[in-house]
C-alpha cells in the first residue's frame, strides 16, 4: 500500500514559473514532511521539511504549504530557473518508527 | 566531511553471481539506510541500523539480500545470487537521529545481465 501518493510525475515550466507539486498521505501519526531533490546521477538531497504545527514553510524560493485536514502538502518553487531541472521527491514519517516513505518522485524541467 | 561514500559507483554482473556493495557514512550518524531505486518503484528503504545493529529489515526483498555493519564506519549490502529484476541504484544514506536530514550517498548503479 502506497501510503504517500505524488503527484504530477513530471512537469514542464517555462523559467520564471511556479511549478507545484502535490503530496498526499494516509498515516495520521507523520509529523515530519521533508522534500528531497535529485540531481541525475546523484542521491538525494534534503531540500526543505515541513512539521505540522505550521501551515507553511519558505526557504528562499522554495516553500512548503501543509494542509492537515486533507492530509496533504505541496511544493511550489517561485521563478524557477533552469537549474532547478530535477527530480523532487515527498517524504514522510512519523509514529512508531521515523522510516521515511517516499513518493513516486516528480521530474521537473524548466525551460530557459 | 566528505559525505557518504559508496563504491563501487557502477556494477556490471552477469545473473547467479555475488554483488557486493559498500557504504562509508558520516562519521557521528548513527543511523545507516540502505535503499533500491527503481523507475516502477521508487526508493525503497530495504533495512536500516542504528549503532551497527539492524533495526528494521522489512524491506529486503528476499534471502538472498543480506546486509552488515562490522562497524561504525562501514556497512555492505549483498546481493547472492544476483537476478536481472535486482538491477538498480542502490543508495545508503546516514542521519544523526531517526526525524532527522538523511544524507545520501552517490549511489551504486547495478546491472544484473
Amino acid at each position: 500500500q502506497q501510503q504517500v501518493k505524488q503527484s504530477p510525475q513530471s512537469l514542464i515550466v517555462q523559467k520564471g514559473g511556479i511549478p507545484i507539486i502535490n503530496c498526499a498521505y494516509e498515516n495520521t501519526a507523520f509529523d515530519y514532511f521533508p522534500w528531497y531533490q535529485q540531481f541525475p546521477g546523484k542521491g538525494p538531497a534534503l531540500l526543505i521539511a515541513i512539521r505540522p504545527d505550521v501551515s507553511e514553510k519558505k526557504e528562499g524560493r522554495f516553500t512548503i504549504s501543509f494542509n492537515k485536514s486533507a492530509k496533504q502538502f505541496s511544493l511550489h518553487i517561485m521563478d524557477s530557473q533552469p537549474g532547478d531541472s530535477a527530480t523532487y521527491f515527498c517524504a514522510a514519517s512519523g509514529g512508531s518508527n521515523y522510516k521515511l516513505t517516499f513518493g513516486k518522485g516528480t521530474l521537473l524541467t524548466v525551460n530557459p | 566531511d566528505a559525505g557518504v561514500i559508496q563504491s563501487p559507483r557502477h556494477e556490471v554482473t552477469e545473473m547467479g553471481q555475488e554483488v557486493t556493495l559498500r557504504c562509508k557514512p558520516i562519521s557521528g550518524h548513527d543511523y545507516l539506510f540502505w535503499y533500491r531505486q527503481t523507475m516502477m518503484r521508487g526508493l525503497e528503504l530495504l533495512i536500516y541500523f542504528n549503532n551497527n545493529v539492524p533495526i528494521d529489515d522489512s524491506g529486503m526483498p528476499e534471502d538472498r539480500f543480506s546486509a552488515k555493519m562490522p562497524n561504525a564506519s562501514f556497512s555492505t549490502l549483498k546481493i547472492q545470487p544476483s537476478e536481472p529484476r535486482d538491477s538498480a541504484v542502490y543508495f545508503c544514506a546516514s542521519s544523526p537521529g531517526l526525524g532527522k536530514t538523511q544524507y545520501f550517498g552517490p549511489g551504486t548503479r547495478l546491472l544484473v545481465l
